[in-house]
């Protein structure tokens, strides 16, 4: 079936220290990798995206690779700093054009 | 503000009732998507929406129907509303089925 595997569930971190989550995706025909950020109370806000003809990118302090052939993307996010603290999301487009997210991440940066 | 606006923000209803929710989505944007979030809960994909035609379909319960309008607007009716429906309901729009899909501020469902 389509789904999209995320891990961990949760994950804390010193501040400065780099933070990663994995995603794994099961359709081959997909082809758009967005990761989204979603504060408390919030909604879900994109921070990165990659397509499938790219094998790596990077904003600032965040980066996102993707392994087409394992079928895996990872976030990565360094210098963490407090305000990094959020559920963040992986999502995948698939071949019938439905965008699955991953269960998400809880990411708490320690001062 | 994403441009995406949903009302109402929150509703408050009995079991057994009925529901519509309302999604307007960016200037622009043909394709509308629904998601259900329960409390600490992932998103889970309904149904997506392209230029008022269904594109793409998710777990979807029976009791819930999507359409979206000629102003491509949507609504998400949910019906004989059980307790556990109980959730945050959000829409996203995008411009195509491969770019960013902007949220709503979703509408908290609270059934009791």
């Amino acid at each position: 079936g389509e789904n999209v595997e995320q891990h961990p569930s949760t994950l804390s971190v010193q501040e400065g220290d780099s933070a990663v989550i994995k995603c794994t995706y099961s359709d081959s025909a997909s082809n758009y990798f967005p990761w989204y950020k979603q504060e408390l109370g919030k909604r879900p806000q994109l921070i990165i995206d990659i397509r499938s003809n790219v094998g790596e990118k990077k904003d600032q302090r965040i980066a996102v690779t993707l392994n087409k052939t394992a079928k895996h993307f990872s976030l990565h996010i360094t210098e963490t700093q407090p305000e990094d603290s959020a559920v963040y999301f992986c999502a995948a487009t698939t071949n019938t054009d439905k965008l699955i997210f991953g269960t998400g991440t809880r990411l708490q940066v320690f001062p | 503000d994403s441009g995406v606006t949903q009302t109402p923000k929150h509703l408050i209803t009995a079991t057994g009732q009925r529901v519509t929710l309302r999604c307007s989505p960016r200037s622009g944007d043909l394709s509308v998507y629904w998601y259900q979030q329960s409390l600490d809960q992932g998103l889970q994909f309904l149904i997506q929406y392209y230029n008022g035609e269904e594109r793409a379909k998710g777990n979807i319960l029976e009791r819930f129907s999507a359409q979206q309008f000629p102003d491509l607007h949507s609504e998400l009716n949910l019906s004989s509303l059980e307790l556990g429906d109980s959730a945050l309901y959000f829409c996203a729009s995008s411009g195509n089925t491969n770019t960013e899909a902007f949220f709503g501020q979703g509408t908290r469902l609270t059934v009791v």
